[in-house]
């Protein structure tokens, strides 16, 4: 079973800011944080990852609090093809250990004009 | 881009036939992975290679079953083809490091079976 919890669906302003939220308070602490986003039927893409510190990309940021119990993927400026499913995902990185995503329901954003 | 393809696109068939999904990983990947991705179910794993080693099964029929050749490409098959099969199947590769593998996805096959 996933061991994250996103809003099912949420909206955002093309060219604001769109902040999507995950809870994962069950995160231990080899555990990472990956985001990825399906647009359509289109192949997962990965966005970002991270462990406790927060991480930027080209693409977009991601923040974790401290207690590691939760954390944020922020789209800087969204347009309308950033609109897709986004999976937040926890996963331990290392030899020996499976390396499968388990992908729960994901938080569809709507990015409207 | 990712870099992982997948043949064939689209793939239609009858109930009982027999397909066989194929993938090539990045460059340099020695490690494959395969998800199903159905309307009821979501997406799920099914099943990873590397380096021509099954490394874990997910939920992964008997029906089906998967190799990687030498070349690292991979092709998942599946027999006795029900409705319920039909679905999208993606292939996920990455380098696994010891620290830090990140997948990257295919674009998928559709499969539609009659």
């Amino acid at each position: 079973d996933a061991k994250t919890t996103q809003p099912t669906s949420m909206d955002c302003a093309e060219g604001r800011a769109a902040n999507l939220p995950c809870n994962h308070s069950t995160i231990s602490g080899n555990e990472y944080v990956y985001w990825y986003r399906q647009i359509h039927s289109q192949g997962p893409q990965y966005i970002i990852h991270g462990l406790k510190n927060n991480e930027t990309n080209e693409m977009a940021s991601l923040i974790i609090t401290e207690d590691r119990k939760s954390s944020t993927l922020i789209l800087p400026h969204a347009t309308l093809r950033d609109t897709a499913v986004y999976y937040c995902i926890v996963r331990v990185h290392g030899s020996g250990n499976t390396g499968k995503l388990i992908f729960g329901q994901g938080t569809t954003l709507q990015v409207k004009p | 881009d990712s870099g992982v393809t997948q043949t064939p696109k689209h793939l239609i068939t009858a109930t009982g036939q027999r397909v066989t999904l194929r993938c090539s990983p990045r460059s340099g990947d020695l490690s494959v992975y395969w998800y199903q991705q159905s309307l009821d179910q979501g997406l799920q794993f099914l099943i990873q290679y590397y380096n021509g080693e099954e490394r874990a099964k997910g939920n992964i029929l008997e029906r089906f079953s998967a190799q990687q050749f030498p070349d690292l490409h991979s092709e998942l098959n599946l027999s006795s083809l029900e409705l319920g099969d039909s679905a999208l199947y993606f292939c996920a590769s990455s380098e696994e490091k010891t620290y830090g593998d990140t997948q990257y996805f295919g674009p998928g096959t559709r499969l539609t079976v009659l």
